[in-house]
């Protein structure tokens, strides 16, 4: 089955630096590839995603890469905010099912 | 805010107890999820249906069994609830399992409900 990676697993960083946060799939058949956040006690709320056609897809402060020869995709969020404190969850869909196989995530710290 | 809802939100109970949390979706989507989510925030998910139909039964436990009385309808019963059973269980849905737009992929995730068995 997918096995999907992410890291790092935690993440500080200043406001207003950049972070990244990266992911590798096993299962080249994989065609789409969601990020999600989930701030404390709350439910996870997909943030962008990106399909195995395109390469990169921007929106806003959030951008997301895939290197489908490498098998990894990448979240970049520039100008960091508090409120981006979370933890965020890459994940991948092998081709012909509906589930998604989660990373293990990262938690965001941004501190002022 | 309430597309996707669950009940109860929290629920402590002993070991051994049977007990059942209700997963509600007012999208009008056709595949409903368990999510499992532990200490560790791993999100592992359970069981999958289209339609009413079970369509992904990932490796838990028989003492788990999922019912979907409708299409936006998607309980979950669990028996002799074991200390191991903690955890906070998503329900999600997203609009189709086959996918032919982009947009019917994305999962809707409930409000969680936060199971601790003592």
């Amino acid at each position: 089955g997918e096995n999907v990676e992410q890291h790092p697993s935690t993440l500080s960083v200043q406001e207003g630096d950049s972070a990244v946060i990266k992911c590798t799939y096993s299962d080249s058949a994989s065609n789409y590839f969601p990020w999600y956040k989930q701030e404390l006690g709350k439910r996870p709320q997909l943030i962008i995603d990106i399909r195995s056609n395109v390469g990169e897809k921007k929106d806003q402060r959030i951008a997301v890469t895939l290197n489908k020869t490498a098998k990894h995709f990448s979240l970049h969020i520039t100008e960091t905010q508090p409120e981006d404190t979370a933890v965020y969850f890459c994940a991948a869909r092998f081709q012909g099912y509906s589930t998604l196989t989660f990373g293990k995530g990262t938690m965001l710290l941004v501190s002022p | 805010d309430t597309a996707v809802s669950q009940t109860p939100k929290y629920l402590v109970t002993q070991m051994g107890n049977d007990k059942s949390i209700k997963c509600e979706q007012n999208l009008g989507h056709d595949t409903m999820y368990w999510y499992k989510q532990d200490s560790k925030k791993f999100l592992k998910i359970m069981f999958s249906y289209n339609n009413k139909e079970l369509i992904i039964n990932e490796t838990v436990p028989n003492r788990f069994s999922p019912k979907s009385p409708d299409k936006a309808h998607l309980n979950l019963h669990i028996n002799s609830l074991e200390l191991g059973d903690s955890a906070v269980y998503f329900c999600a849905s997203s609009q189709a399992a086959s996918f032919v737009l982009a947009a019917q992929e994305t999962q809707y995730f409930g409000p969680g409900t936060r199971l601790l068995v003592l």
